[in-house]
């Protein structure tokens, strides 16, 4: 039973395009959103997050869109540059349960001069 | 090195063989966690740990082990390996608790089990 989760195993997107990273979750406790980013042979690190009481958060380049009667998320990447090919991971969590998180699946993005 | 370090970063072990990962962070963050990522998976959690010698299973803990003694360390011991156990194990540190919290990760273990 996927709670999170990340339809596009892949997408490629032209350099300076915007990049349009989606997810979807079941669990309406969820409260708290994260995205991961993960180059090869090293672990994810934090990106940008957003609470249940926002529906969007920003910054620089990353904005992340939260729709919550939709139960989706997006991360918005403009303009995209070839550094951030990378697989992203959606997660989310209940604010007050140590901190476990519930990761989606995972896209590749891949940004192609 | 400053951070959270994992080892071996890559393992070959054999059917029934226990096999231990190591997990160190040098920023005395209270939690801690272990996940290993499986294609069509993402990230699952298999126990985390709130301080030492506390410790709570995740997702999917069975076939593994956990023990934390000391803050900085936290070691995740398969004790009869199966090849459903290969996969990348990651672990990862947190300040505190609360849900908002950034989680570090380290950079990974690749085990193989034949």
């Amino acid at each position: 039973d996927q709670q999170v989760k990340q339809n596009s195993p892949s997408l490629s997107v032209q350099e300076g395009r915007i990049s349009i990273l989606n997810c979807d979750y079941t669990n309406s406790m969820f409260d708290y959103f994260l995205w991961y980013k993960k180059y090869p042979a090293e672990g994810p690190t934090f990106l940008i997050s957003i609470s249940s009481i926002k529906d969007k958060n920003e910054d620089g380049r990353f904005t992340v869109f939260l729709n919550k009667s939709a139960k989706h998320l997006s991360l918005h990447i403009v303009p995209s540059q070839p550094g951030d090919s990378a697989v992203y991971f959606c997660a989310a969590t209940v604010t007050g349960t140590a901190s476990k998180l519930t990761f989606g699946t995972g896209t590749r993005l891949q940004v192609t001069l | 090195d400053a951070g959270i370090t994992q080892s071996p970063r890559y393992k070959i072990t054999e059917t029934g063989r226990q096999v231990t990962l190591m997990c160190h962070q040098t920023w005395s963050h209270s939690y801690m966690f272990w996940y290993r990522q499986d294609l069509g998976h993402g990230l699952r959690l298999i126990y985390y740990s709130a301080a030492a010698d506390i410790t709570d299973k995740g997702e999917v803990p069975d076939g593994y082990v956990v023990s934390r003694s000391k803050t900085e360390n936290f070691p995740l011991t398969l004790e009869s390996a199966t090849r459903s156990q290969t996969s990348v194990y990651f672990c990862a540190s947190s300040e505190s608790g609360v849900g908002t919290d950034t989680q570090y990760f380290g950079p990974g273990t690749r085990l193989t089990v034949l």
